[in-house]
């Protein structure tokens, strides 16, 4: 079965600091791996997936299929970071396993 | 265009009770799941559907039913409600169940079993 690790339950990093989420998965096939952001008082949204390759508000992720790994990054993080972030990992036919989340704040 | 909708916002429910949680997409989805997200755990999948009539059971089925008898609403029904069940859900769809969509969710419910 697969899992993922999300290791950081909270990061705390200041205005224009680089900010980096750690995200280990378990899979024994080929993983489509995404990370979902939640704001405050907003829905849970996707932010990113590996299969667009794309770059979205700053952040980018690279999936490392030696260490099994999906961090995403920011090189300078903004107070409108600041959320609930989420790597999940999709096997199959859209079923979603998300990691345990990690909480990002961003201190002016 | 409403996306996702689930109700109601907020429910307490005393242990033993039964209750039905809604879920509705306008955007004419074929996939729709329920997820429950607990502190530390993440979101975890109990149910879904890759279109009308048919469902299937996720990660942490038991204790839950649901039904698909029409492509918008998907509603999740708690037989008989456990604490162990207070939690928040979520409902999301996607528009087919091949691979790699993304998923839409609707605002959640938070649900408190005494």
């Amino acid at each position: 079965a697969q899992r993922v690790t999300q290791p950081e339950k909270l990061l705390s990093v200041f205005k224009g600091a680089p900010v980096e989420l750690k995200c280990n998965y378990s899979y024994s096939g080929s993983p489509e791996l995404f990370w979902y952001v939640q704001y405050s008082r907003q829905r849970l949204q996707l932010l990113l997936r590996h299969i667009s390759r794309e770059s979205i508000k700053g952040f980018t992720a690279d999936l490392n299929k030696g260490e099994t790994s999906f961090h995403l990054k920011k090189p300078f993080a903004q107070e409108e970071d600041s959320a609930m972030y989420y790597c999940a990992l999709e096997a199959a036919g859209n079923k979603l396993t998300f990691g345990g989340g990690t909480r990002v704040l961003v201190k002016p | 265009n409403a996306g996702v909708t689930q109700t109601p916002k907020f429910q307490v429910l005393k242990t033993g009770q039964s209750m039905t949680l809604q879920c509705a997409q306008d955007m004419n989805h074929e996939y729709m799941s329920w997820y429950r997200q607990d502190p530390g755990m993440g979101l975890r999948l109990i149910h879904y559907s890759v279109g009308a009539g048919i469902t299937d059971q996720g990660e942490v089925p038991n204790g839950y039913n649901v039904s698909r008898s029409t492509t918008e609403d998907f509603p999740l029904r708690l037989l008989s409600a456990a604490p162990s069940q207070t939690s928040v859900y979520f409902c999301a769809s996607s528009s087919d169940h091949f691979s790699y969509n993304e998923q839409f969710f609707g605002p959640g419910t938070r649900l408190t079993v005494l």
